[in-house]
């Protein structure tokens, strides 16, 4: 769980959808989660997945879930400029002492134009 | 439910000095864990509590460092003779009980911006 890779930079049109990719490595994962963070704030769930689904949809959030390949993406449908933010793939360490404790990748910075 | 507090937002420090953190969980969570980001980089795990009891703590934690949790509520993170490497940004999350298997998800605190100069 210590190597969740994603791409750094995104750039949108605002009322497009944005597409974000995470790979991650701990196949026994239970579940993986998508985290927000503007500037000089703390992290704000924005929502998980468990690892026997394939989708989730939440308004206009859409997680995508391969698992075979171990890739998880987090489709934003008409991206608005308050969507500009860091966005973290996070995948928790299920085993031994530290239930719960979080791999984040290093973030993608979403950027939205008007 | 007023979420995860955290204090101070900010702490400007010269080097040698030390520093303490507080973090208020989200009331009846049971697990508490203790964040380090620095620029560029996502979150990285320091330390985890369940109650009041410190479970593990990472190698990024050096002697400098010592967390407590007393009465298994709040929780605090002291720095001695802080270094001008240990400028980030430290995030205190909480999560509420569950089984093994349990979705564990964490809510954030603000978090506290340390400036070492």
């Amino acid at each position: 769980g210590e190597d969740v890779e994603q791409s750094l930079f995104l750039s949108v049109r605002e009322g497009d959808s944005s597409v974000i990719n995470c790979t991650y490595t701990d196949s026994s994962s239970t579940y993986l989660y998508w985290y927000k963070q503007e500037p000089g704030a703390g992290l704000q769930l924005l929502t998980y997945i468990f690892s026997n689904m394939d989708m989730k949809q939440d308004q206009r959030l859409t997680v995508l879930l391969n698992k075979k390949d171990k890739h998880l993406s987090l489709r934003i449908a008409d991206t608005q400029t308050g969507d500009s933010a860091i966005y973290f793939c996070a995948e928790p360490n299920d085993r031994g002492s530290t239930l719960g404790r979080l791999y984040f990748g290093r973030g993608t910075q979403l950027t939205v134009w008007p | 439910d007023t979420g995860v507090s955290q204090n101070p937002r900010h702490k400007i420090t010269k080097r040698g000095q030390n520093v303490t953190f507080r973090c208020d969980p989200i009331s009846e969570h049971n697990r508490l864990y203790w964040y380090r980001q620095t620029l560029g980089q996502g979150p990285e795990f320091l330390t985890y509590f369940q109650n009041e009891a410190q479970l593990e703590k990472s190698r990024l934690l050096s002697d400098r460092f010592s967390a407590e949790r007393p009465k298994g509520s709040f929780s605090t993170l002291e720095i001695q003779r802080t270094e001008q490497g240990d400028s980030a940004m430290y995030l205190c999350a909480s999560s509420p009980y569950g089984a093994r298997g349990s979705s564990y998800e964490q809510y954030f605190g603000p978090g506290t911006r340390l400036t070492v100069t």
